[in-house]
């Protein structure tokens, strides 16, 4: 069964100090896996996709990276706006419209 | 704003009661998705429209749920005889033509049913 496992479930950060979100997955045909972000109340928001072992995304003070189980989520010197619940999915072999996520990381960054 | 609208944002129902959602997608995205989501889980995928054409149902989605998208714009989300358990955040999702591989949603706010 595909499965998505995020850790840590919380995270706190003082502002300027850098950390990675941990992602792994076990699916059959990977065809994608994809960051979002998610704010209180609020809808997810895109941040990436990623597709093969090796490939890096980056924006602003994000940076995506994947291997064969695991993907991460870098936060280089964070600031409190990016104070949010960053979630992990993954989409297999057998589906075109199923996003498989994880139950995501809930990130605080204090001044 | 022509971003995903969800409506209601909030329904407050009684057990056994009917319940209807609404989701206007972003125009011209031919894609359209209904997740779920409790407190402190990722959504979870419930059914996807490809114009009007229903193309995929979780195994979440009970003969009690029925999704529509009549000429394939808006999108409705009916919950039949209402338990508690459903209580959750229904969001939709739509995607335009050409990204079904990029895993580029856009989410609405989602609606927020609470089942008393």
């Amino acid at each position: 069964e595909d499965q998505v496992t995020q850790s840590p479930e919380a995270l706190r950060l003082q502002e300027g100090e850098s950390s990675s979100l941990n992602c792994s997955y076990t699916v059959s045909g990977l065809r994608g896996l994809f960051w979002y972000r998610q704010d209180p109340g609020k809808g997810p928001e895109f941040l990436f996709t990623l597709y093969s072992a090796g490939e890096e995304k980056e924006k602003e003070r994000l940076k995506a990276t994947l291997t064969k189980k695991e993907s991460f989520l870098h936060i280089t010197a964070p600031k409190p706006e990016d104070s949010a619940t960053y979630l992990c999915a993954v989409r297999g072999g057998g589906s075109q419209g199923n996003l498989i996520f994880g139950k995501g990381t809930k990130l605080s960054v204090k001044p | 704003d022509t971003g995903v609208s969800q409506d209601p944002r909030h329904k407050i129902t009684k057990r056994g009661q009917n319940v209807t959602f609404r989701c206007d997608p972003i125009s011209e995205h031919n894609r359209l998705y209904w997740y779920r989501q409790t407190l402190g889980q990722g959504p979870e995928f419930l059914t996807y429209f490809q114009n009007e054409a229903q193309l995929e149902k979780s195994r979440l989605l009970s003969d009690r749920f029925s999704a529509e998208r009549p000429k394939g714009s808006f999108s409705t989300l009916e919950i039949q005889r209402t338990e508690q358990g459903d209580s959750a955040m229904y969001l939709c999702a739509s995607s335009p033509r050409g990204a079904a591989n990029t895993g580029e949603l856009f989410f609405g706010e989602g609606s927020r049913l609470t089942v008393l």
